[in-house]
């Protein structure tokens, strides 16, 4: 059974790096079948996809936040993690890691099928 | 800001059918699958339904996805109260964007 879990601090401070990991068991990140994605949820709204990483280091970013975005893969820890600079209040959310299903280069497709619980990063002096 | 609308709420009774609705545009829902996650209180989202109308293995049939142009629907029948939850569409629109949710009430 695949599992996801997200992990780092809970409390960041204004302009600085809002730092994550997820740690994936059950699965490798070295499959070249998945992107490996996060996606965040301010408290009381909407999902927000924040980017995605394939196991070759390739990205794909978010354009409003790609300026301050961040994602990378250690294969050899089976985990992958997101950077965030400059954070504002704005940037607090639940961070959720998840995996994809790469259907193909050009598929249109968002099958997200296993996630992590979620944590709550709150940004705050 | 969504690109994707859906109504803030809808709620149904006990054995009643419900359709949520999400509306797009020709860059996204009209040109792209539509993918359907449920999010129940507290936990991650959980995909529903994907490519439009297709449902995951464990997915009841309760749950019917569909899209006609830049809309689409997903409709609960027969809803139970463990179907109160948050439905989010999504879709591809050069990135992945999500609708705006819709919080479904079981009366």
């Amino acid at each position: 059974q695949v599992q996801l879990q997200e992990s780092g601090p809970g409390l960041v401070k204004p302009s600085e790096t809002l730092s994550l990991t997820c740690t994936v068991s059950g699965g490798s990140v070295s499959s070249g079948s998945y992107y490996w994605s996060w996606i965040r949820q301010p408290p009381g709204k909407g999902l927000e996809w924040i980017g995605y990483i394939y196991y070759s280091g390739s990205t794909n970013y978010n354009p409003s936040l790609k300026s301050r975005v961040t994602i990378s893969v250690d294969t050899s820890k089976n985990q992958f993690s997101l950077k965030l600079s400059s954070v504002t209040a704005a940037d607090t959310a639940v961070y959720y890691c998840a995996r994809e299903i790469l259907f193909g280069v050009d598929s249109s497709d968002l099958y997200f099928d296993y996630w992590g619980q979620g944590t709550l990063v709150t940004v705050s002096s | 800001q969504s690109v994707l609308t859906q109504p803030p709420s809808a709620s149904g009774t006990p054995g009643q059918r419900v359709t949520i609705s999400c509306s797009g545009s020709s860059s996204n829902i009209g040109s792209n699958y539509v993918y359907w996650y449920q999010q129940l209180p507290g936990t991650a989202p959980k995909l529903l339904i994907y490519r439009n109308n297709q449902r995951p293995s464990g997915v009841p049939d309760r749950f019917s996805g569909s899209k006609s142009g830049t809309s689409a629907s997903l409709a609960i029948s027969g809803l139970r109260s463990e179907d109160e939850a948050d439905y989010y569409c999504a879709a591809w629109d050069d990135t992945p964007v999500f609708g705006t949710g819709t919080k479904v009430t079981v009366l």
